[in-house]
């Protein structure tokens, strides 16, 4: 199975900075998924087909990546935006998630 | 508009079963699978394996044959989980997600998770 990791486990972010969780793979993928799940919570489907943002999705948020390297960029933090994010992968039976990156407000 | 409702809280000794249940609505329920989620306390997002909700056909991830069983009730929207042999280990909450794409854009609608406690 595709085993992906998150880096960093956990970063914390002050109002208006600039945050990147990475995701890499351990094969090739096509696609990565990311979500955002808060404490208590179900996750939430946060961005597809490694660049699309889900419905209501800030555009703050952005994704890019291809193959093995992918990543989430928050442009500017805000205080919501303090989560736990999982990437997830489709392209390999099982899909696969990370092990989450907690996100808190510094 | 669209939801995934899940059964209560349980809690359970080793050894018993437990059944938990995801009831769909607002949408056509046998057009996308239902895919079953762990995740134990301060841990991650694991995939279980999901059910094709036409065909009533069950694909389990390895760590997760033997003891699950993914079942349906079509006629009333409804998907189950039933966990026999309770471990301490199997004490996690467990999501149900109805996934799929519609028209091009994600359909990705999760339950609200049930919390299974293991205890003797």
């Amino acid at each position: 199975e595709i085993v992906l990791t998150q880096s960093p486990t956990t970063i914390a972010a002050s109002p208006g900075e600039k945050v990147t969780i990475t995701c890499r793979a351990s094969s090739s993928v096509s696609y990565m998924y990311w979500y955002q799940q808060k404490s208590g919570a179900s996750p939430k489907l946060w961005i597809y087909d490694t660049s699309k943002l889900a419905s209501g999705v800030p555009n703050r948020f952005s994704g890019s990546g291809s193959g093995t390297s992918y990543s989430l960029t928050i442009n500017t933090m805000e205080t919501e935006d303090a989560a736990t994010y999982y990437c997830q992968q489709w392209s390999s039976t099982p899909p696969t998630f990370g092990a989450g990156t907690k996100l808190e407000l510094k | 508009q669209i939801q995934l409702v899940q059964s209560g809280p349980e809690l359970k000794k080793p050894g018993e079963s437990v059944k938990i249940s995801c009831k769909a609505s607002g949408y056509t329920f046998t057009n996308y699978g239902m895919y079953w989620v762990k995740q134990a306390p301060g841990q991650g997002l694991q995939y279980m394996g999901w059910i094709n909700t036409e065909t009533g056909k069950p694909t389990y991830a390895d760590d997760f044959k033997g003891r699950f069983v993914f079942f349906l009730e079509t006629s009333a929207s409804t998907a189950y989980l039933q966990i026999n042999n309770l471990k301490n280990e199997d004490m996690a909450t467990y999501f149900c997600a109805s996934v799929g794409y519609y028209d091009g854009t994600p359909f990705d609608y999760w339950g609200q998770g049930v919390m299974v406690t293991v205890s003797s």
